[in-house]
């Protein structure tokens, strides 16, 4: 069964230090989002990226975050400058189509700012 | 705004029992529905969704979900619950009206099935 993957699966970084998460959608998807967990908390939004552009973003996904889609099979979220607060499980997701589709979870990177 | 309240943060429930969590939504317009579940260390996983059509939605391992649009409800039931069902579940919602493709979560309820 296909599934997206997430590498790594744990990234432990410093203060101020740029992380780049990767992610392999499911190859068909054409709908790429990004997720964070902080620990104990809800599944927030972060961005949603479609046709080589961002679609939606949520107030979390400030201009310390980026998407990008460097070939046609990765999708990665990069933190400029990770702050305490950054520390949080990321899950990628990717669906086929938008709205009535359901979303397929990677198994996420749990980011560490020390 | 959209919003998704899961009441209550932990149900315990026998082996063989019927089991229920409960999730409420909030939207501006109709809603697409989805639960998810979430085990260890793992991502999580679609179970079922509601997009349109007979109120009562089927999904995997046996679950099921009862839309109810007056009680605005989505509650996730199975008739005899599994030690291995034990994990942490997930309502989310999207709103038509609003076009927004992005997923808004409940909080959670962690699933104990005890032997």
């Amino acid at each position: 069964e296909p599934e997206v993957t997430q590498t790594p699966s744990h990234q432990v970084t410093q203060m101020g230090q740029e992380v780049i998460l990767r992610c392999v959608p499911i190859s068909n998807h054409l709908y790429f989002y990004w997720y964070r967990q902080i620990l104990g908390q809800k599944v927030e939004f972060l961005v949603s990226f479609y046709n080589n552009e961002i679609s939606e973003k949520s107030e979390i996904f400030d201009d310390q975050f980026s998407v990008e889609r460097p070939d046609g099979s990765n999708f990665t979220l990069k933190i400029r400058s990770t702050k305490l607060e950054d520390s949080a499980m990321y899950f990628c997701a990717s669906s086929l189509r938008q709205l009535n589709t359901e979303a397929f979870f990677g198994q996420g990177t749990r980011l560490t700012v020390v | 705004a959209q919003s998704v309240a899961q009441p209550e943060d932990q149900v315990n429930v026998a082996e063989g029992n019927p089991l229920t969590v409960k999730c409420t939504y909030s939207v501006s317009g109709n809603p697409y529905l989805f639960w998810y579940v979430q085990y260890p260390n793992r991502g999580l996983q679609f179970l079922l969704k509601y997009i349109t059509g007979d109120n009562l939605v089927k999904g995997s391992y046996g679950f099921e979900a009862e839309f109810n649009k007056s009680q605005t409800s989505f509650h996730l039931k199975k008739p005899s619950a599994l030690v291995s069902d034990s994990a942490l579940y997930f309502c989310a919602v999207r709103d038509i009206k609003t076009g927004a493709n992005n997923l808004f979560f409940g909080t959670g309820t962690r699933l104990t099935v005890i032997p």
